[in-house]
């Protein structure tokens, strides 16, 4: 069965760091990009970053760039966000998903999902 | 940077009903477009890829449509289990969702 799931959520206080962890299961990791999306609570999607499978290609939201580095370790099947200056808007569930790879290549949209875990940026 | 708009932003049908969701691109993004369904609490769930191309297991009363910037998704006759929030995303350009329908019982 394919899986996807995110640990290091919490509380952290405005301009501190927090890194996000994904492990996977049930499909060949190296060879699929991955991605990191948020839902701040009440509100919609939004695409955060995105890297391809051998680390190399990275993609950033305006929104973070600057701010978080997404990376992975396909040793061990897992996809991190490092997160730092956060900021109070920064708050939100943050998804770590799978993008759709064939042996013809990758498009964008997600066939896996996780179940998120939570960020909250509050004093 | 490629915008999508979803309308209506709120929906209230009965079980039964025919229901569109229309989605709209801010320059054409061919058919390069998936359709989601997120449930309280829940993760999104894929439906639709490539503008009409259903993924695997999902009901067949659930159907997309639509090229360039226009697009729907069309669920043929609601059952308990489709009222959720409904999510469109491009990805001809990076991606971007659109801001949500939600279907809700009327």
């Amino acid at each position: 069965e394919v899986q996807l799931l995110e640990s290091g959520g919490g509380l952290v206080q405005p301009g501190g760091s927090l890194r996000l962890s994904c492990a996977a299961s049930g499909f060949t990791f190296s060879s699929n990009a991955m991605s990191w999306v948020r839902q701040a609570p009440g509100k919609g999607l939004e695409w955060v970053s995105t890297l391809g499978g051998s680390g190399l290609s990275k993609y950033y939201a305006d929104s973070v760039q600057g701010r978080f580095t997404i990376s992975r370790d396909n040793s061990k099947n897992t996809l991190y966000l490092q997160m730092s200056s956060l900021r109070a808007e920064d708050t939100a569930i943050y998804y770590c998903a799978k993008i759709y790879c064939s042996s013809t290549g990758c498009h964008w949209y997600f066939d896996v999902w996780g179940r998120g875990t939570l960020v909250t940026v509050s004093s | 940077d490629i915008q999508m708009t979803q309308s209506p932003s709120t929906l209230s049908a009965s079980v039964g009903d025919r229901v569109t969701i229309t989605c709209r691109a801010s320059q054409s993004i061919s058919t390069w477009l998936a359709w989601y369904q997120q449930k309280p609490g829940k993760a999104p769930k894929l439906l639709i890829y490539k503008a009409s191309t259903s993924e695997s297991g999902v009901p067949s009363r659930f159907s997309g449509s639509g090229s360039g910037t226009e697009f729907t998704l069309t669920i043929s006759s609601l059952q308990p289990d489709d009222f959720a929030t409904y999510y469109c995303q491009q990805y001809n350009s990076y991606l971007a969702f659109g801001q949500g329908t939600k279907v809700e019982i009327k």
